[in-house]
């Protein structure tokens, strides 16, 4: 199992460009969730989705778009990048179905640029 | 208030000490809890889950303490290699998707020679 795999690794974007983040996993997890990390600031969810087919907001949507075809894949959508979007971008997947369960396995990460 | 508060350290220790860290969490009505270490520059990972009677895994031992809502993770016998930030970890059970996660800000330690 790969587990939960990210792409692109790095990306500099210039403000007012769009961009999808990927995001994959094996695990035949249902649930999936995107989080951003800022110094000081811990990890914030975005976005979230607990199937194919359906996803709900996090803290933190504004300005991110996502959707969930497939239960292997939850690609996060920046409309229109913007400075404050400079951040670490995880994705996490998890069975979700017991206590144990809500236990989340993330993924590499995406390091973003925005000038 | 910020849902889980940590202790952002950063905690600078021997090799072979004991270390501990606290974590607080204000939702009481929070059902499960974890520990995650993060390596700079990488992913968290899952350290281990936190149960009710507390749980030991080798050298680190977690407590829960749900009247005070406050977790804490014991690191026994410090190895260089323990050197990351400590992520506390809550399901805090508010609105929204029962299965999300709130992530406190971390504890740094690094263990020296």
């Amino acid at each position: 199992n790969a587990g939960v795999t990210q792409t692109p690794k790095f990306q500099v974007l210039k403000t007012g460009q769009s961009m999808t983040l990927q995001c994959a996993q094996d695990m035949n997890h249902e649930y999936m969730s995107w989080y951003r990390q800022d110094p000081g600031m811990g990890l914030r969810l975005i976005h979230y989705s607990v199937g194919a087919g359906i996803t709900d907001q996090g803290e933190v949507p504004n300005g991110y778009n996502v959707s969930r075809s497939t239960t292997e894949d939850f690609p996060l959508r920046l409309l229109s990048a913007a400075p404050s979007q400079t951040s670490v971008y995880f994705c996490a997947s998890s069975t979700g179905t017991t206590s144990g369960g809500l236990a989340q396995y993330f993924g590499p990460g995406t390091r973003l640029l925005v000038l | 208030r910020k849902e889980v508060e940590q202790d952002p350290g950063p905690f600078n220790v021997p090799e072979g000490a004991t270390v501990a860290f606290n974590c607080t969490y204000s939702n009481s009505a929070s059902q499960s809890f974890f520990w995650y270490r993060q390596d700079c520059r990488k992913e968290p990972k899952l350290l281990m889950s936190v149960y009710s009677s507390g749980n030991e895994d080798g050298r680190f031992t977690a407590q829960l303490n749900r009247a005070s809502q406050y977790i804490s993770l014991l690191i026994r016998d410090s190895k260089l290699s323990d050197s990351a930030t400590y992520l506390c970890v809550v399901n805090p059970r508010t609105s929204g998707s029962a299965r999300q996660l709130t992530f406190g800000s971390g504890t740094q330690l690094t263990v020296l020679p």
